[in-house]
Parts: C-alpha cells; sequence; structure tokens
C-alpha cells in the first residue's frame, strides 16, 4: 500500500540553525499538509498546500516557517532559525479528495538543543 | 475557531468490557475522522464518517456521527490488550481548498489483562 515518507525519523539541530524536514507524499495526492505534535499533547496544524501554493496556515506557522513542493514529489518544511518550542514531531499528510482521510507518514522527531 | 473536544482522556479498562469515547467539535462539519496512535508511532485512519446518521465498524471498534449535536463516538466492544493506544478525533470545518484538520487531545485507553 503507498504511503507517505519522511526523512530524517530524527533531527537534532542547535538553536538558531536552520532545519529543513522531507516529506514524500503519495504519488497521486493532490493535497499535502504539515502538522506537529508536542510531546504528549494534540496533534496541531501548520499549513496546507494545494495546487503549487499554501492554502492556510496557522498562527504557529510564522515567518521563520515554509514549505515548498520543489519537484513534484517531495514537500519540504523549512525551519529558518530554531528555537527551543520548535522541538516536537512534525508529521506530514497527503490526501487525495475532500471525503478521503489524510494520510500520514511516520514523523521526524525533531529536537532543539 | 473550531474546538474538537474529546472525553475521557484517559481511559484504563478491563478486558472484555465495554466503552465508549466522545467527541464534540464547535461548529458545523460533515467530516470527521478517527485516528489511533501507537507510543512513538505515526497516526492510523480508523474511520471516515461523511454524513449524519453514519456507523462505521471495524472489529471491536464502532464509529457514528450525529452531526446536529456535533457529537462523534468511538465504541469499543469487548476490549482487548491490543486496542491499547491514544484514540484521536479529528474534524474537517475548513471547507474550501484547505481541509485542515482540528484534532481532539487524544484519549488514552490502556486494556488491562
Amino acid at each position: 500500500e503507498p504511503e507517505v515518507t519522511q526523512t530524517p525519523s530524527h533531527q537534532v539541530t542547535q538553536m538558531g540553525q536552520e532545519v529543513i524536514l522531507r516529506c514524500v507524499p503519495i504519488s497521486n495526492h493532490l493535497y499535502f499538509y504539515w502538522y506537529r505534535q508536542i510531546l504528549g499533547q494534540k496533534v496541531e496544524f501548520l499549513v496546507s498546500f494545494y495546487n503549487n501554493e499554501i492554502s492556510e496556515k496557522s498562527e504557529i506557522f510564522d515567518d521563520q516557517f515554509s514549505v515548498e513542493r520543489p519537484d513534484g514529489s517531495n514537500f519540504t518544511l523549512k525551519i529558518r532559525s530554531t528555537k527551543l518550542e520548535d522541538s516536537a514531531m512534525y508529521f506530514c499528510a497527503s490526501k487525495y479528495r475532500a471525503n478521503q482521510p489524510q494520510h500520514f507518514g511516520d514523523g521526524t522527531r525533531l529536537s532543539i538543543l | 475557531e473550531l474546538k474538537v473536544e474529546q472525553n475521557p482522556l484517559f481511559l484504563s479498562m478491563q478486558e472484555g468490557k465495554n466503552y465508549t469515547i466522545y467527541c464534540n467539535y464547535s461548529t458545523t462539519s460533515d467530516r470527521l475522522y478517527w485516528y489511533r496512535q501507537d507510543p512513538g508511532k505515526s497516526l492510523e485512519s480508523l474511520f471516515v464518517l461523511l454524513s449524519n446518521g453514519a456507523v462505521k465498524q471495524e472489529g471491536r471498534l464502532m464509529a457514528s456521527l450525529d452531526t446536529k449535536a456535533r457529537l462523534s463516538t468511538l465504541h469499543i466492544t469487548a476490549a482487548v490488550h491490543d486496542l491499547s493506544a491514544t484514540y484521536f478525533c479529528a474534524v474537517d470545518g475548513s471547507g474550501g481548498s484547505n481541509y485542515k484538520l482540528t484534532f481532539g487531545k487524544g484519549t488514552l485507553l490502556t486494556v488491562n489483562p
């Protein structure tokens, strides 16, 4: 069964450094998302991406965050200058149509030191 | 702002018992999803509920949706240890091209022998 793949599985970064989280959504999917989950808390929406542009972003997704779909297969989340509070599990998700569930990747655990 | 509330947040059950998890949401939506998350793992789609009165069953789990009451339930029948996990309901209330999910805080289910 096709799946969403995320790399790396764990990223450790010094505060203030840039980090790029990578995702390969399911190939025929049209809607792409990033979510994050701080340890022990609920899953929070960051950004949605459709038709090669951001369709919605949350308050968390400030100027330090950006997303790209550079080559039609990868979907990346960049954090320019990481903060301690960016430490979380970051999930990529994709879906094909509106009435279908989002399929989630296994996540990238981001640890900021 | 769409709010999604689950209860209980923690549920400890004996094997063989039945119980129900409740999910209330604050604004009109016709799309509700249930996900399962094992510790340190991704979110696995369990059910997609797309209309008022929808009922879906898979094994010992049954989910229902009442859009008028803005309530979904996840009923567990004759629980077994393998059902131990965190269960999230998520509501798609944004429409348009976003279809972002707003998650509840999750219910940590522990099934004891």
